[in-house]
């Protein structure tokens, strides 16, 4: 069974506008963490956020946040204020456990901006 | 910033060759992947390494596959006879576990920028 679902293959957003990237996840542990990754046509892979299974508050990095809802087992990336550079490929990927190696990724969602 | 460095970006052989994909992770990493994305598609787990041994690996990761961290720096795939399907972009990542604490990480995955293959 999948334990990363990303049920959006493609997303368009107009610039300077939000847009919100879906991400649910299947486990069993009381501890885990849930990353988002970028990956832009260039190829590399960039960490752009980390939620914490324990984190009361939802994470937030600059224009990104993590809507985090453990009940629902989901972790949504929100993207403010959409940039052109913001066009790409975005993983949502989850460890389990602290010391846990199990490090698996979801399909991906492919974001377009547009001017 | 320490990275992961990968070599060779890009390699092309043929069907029934090895090749051998070197990766060197971040020095005070414990945990080392090995994953594959083809054409921009998902990021599938190979393996993973820990303790001088494979902790975990995927249904993908057969006989045809091993990995090595041979001289405690470098963090090597080979695969021995290469099929037409093993073309993909194979990236290295290392980690180290999720601390609390005064010395808090993430445990993040680190990713190198990818080897290219293409069998032909």
């Amino acid at each position: 069974a999948q334990k990363i679902t990303q049920t959006q293959p493609g997303m368009f957003v107009q610039e300077k506008e939000a847009v919100t990237l879906d991400c649910t996840y299947d486990t069993s542990d009381q501890s885990y963490g849930l990353f988002w990754y970028k990956q832009p046509s260039s190829g590399e892979m960039i960490f752009l956020i980390y939620q914490g299974s324990y984190d009361e508050q939802n994470a937030t990095e600059g224009r990104y946040s993590l809507n985090f809802q453990k009940a629902r087992k989901s972790a949504n990336l929100v993207i403010s204020a959409s940039q052109l550079g913001d066009s790409a490929m975005y993983f949502c990927a989850m460890r389990e456990g602290n010391y846990g190696q199990n490090f698996v990724f979801g399909p991906g969602t492919r974001l377009s901006v547009l001017p | 910033e320490p990275e992961v460095t990968q070599t060779p970006s890009h390699q092309v052989t043929q069907m029934g060759q090895e090749v051998i994909l070197r990766c060197v992770p971040i020095s005070n990493h414990l945990y080392f992947y090995w994953y594959r994305q083809i054409l921009g598609q998902k990021v599938e787990f190979l393996v993973s390494f820990y303790n001088n041994e494979i902790s975990e690996k995927s249904e993908i990761f057969d006989d045809q596959f091993s990995v090595e961290r041979p001289d405690g720096s470098n963090f090597t795939l080979k695969i021995r006879s290469t099929k037409l399907e093993d073309s993909a972009m194979y990236f290295c990542a290392s980690r180290n576990p999720r601390l609390a604490g005064a010395h808090a990480n993430t445990g993040e995955l680190f990713f190198g920028e990818g080897s290219r293959l293409t069998v032909l």
